[in-house]
């Protein structure tokens, strides 16, 4: 099946740093990744889609200029949070589909990577 | 905009069948997933539907109405294992919008 990877699995930043993150597709092309955020006992939230070449669609209240996102090849994406604080520790999703928008047809399966904790002291 | 009701939490005992209820109001809607979770770990995806009705595959089977903004995941002959959050996922063409979830415990 299809495998995404995500590096690293844990962080432990200061107050006021910048975290990457990256999400790579290991077998598959990925043309569209997405990338959530997971508070303690919630959901998963879509913080923004990208499509390999073009700019990341951000979902309402997520700040584009905090969370900058490089969809810069059809394996790799990357997702920066910049000035990280505190609030800003989650559990941080990343997922791929073959896909691009609006294809997939009637099946637009995601592949979850295995997820970033992110802790902000 | 998108709204997705589950149960909050479900106990069941081991080998024992469960039922997940999931309505949901979604636009752009194009299938619906279901997919599990373990604590501390990405979801893995379960199932698909697109046409309303049953489908089956091992233990677990997932259900759709389209027009009821209705579905449900059954699980079967349940395990230890299985004990972890069910999030019910409508997709659209575009993305797909994730339910809190289920957390289900399985008790001996």
């Amino acid at each position: 099946g299809a495998v995404v990877s995500q590096h690293p699995s844990r962080v432990i930043c200061k107050s006021g740093t910048s975290v990457k993150i990256e999400c790579r597709s290991l077998d598959f092309q990925a043309t569209t990744m997405f990338w959530y955020r997971q508070f303690p006992k919630q959901s998963l939230m879509l913080m923004a889609t990208s499509n390999e070449g073009s700019k990341a669609t951000y979902e309402q209240g997520v700040e584009k200029d905090k969370f900058l996102i490089n969809h810069a090849s059809l394996t790799l994406s990357t997702l920066t949070v910049t000035s990280a604080h505190p609030e800003d520790s989650s559990f941080y999703i990343c997922s791929a589909r073959e896909g691009g928008l609006g294809s997939g047809g009637a099946y637009n399966e995601q592949f979850f990577g295995p997820g970033t904790r992110l802790t902000v002291l | 905009g998108q709204n997705i009701d589950q149960p909050t939490e479900m106990t069941a005992t081991e080998g024992a069948i469960v039922q997940i209820n999931c309505t949901y109001q979604t636009s752009g809607f194009n299938g619906l997933f279901w997919y599990q979770q373990h604590a501390g770990e990405a979801p893995t995806f379960l199932s698909y539907n697109v046409l309303d009705g049953l489908e089956e595959k091992g233990r677990f089977s997932s259900f759709l109405s389209r027009s009821k903004g209705y579905s449900y995941l059954l699980l079967k002959e349940l395990q230890m294992k299985d004990s972890a959050s069910y999030l019910c996922a409508p997709g659209g063409y575009q993305k797909v919008t994730f339910g809190t979830g289920t957390k289900l415990q399985v008790i001996p």
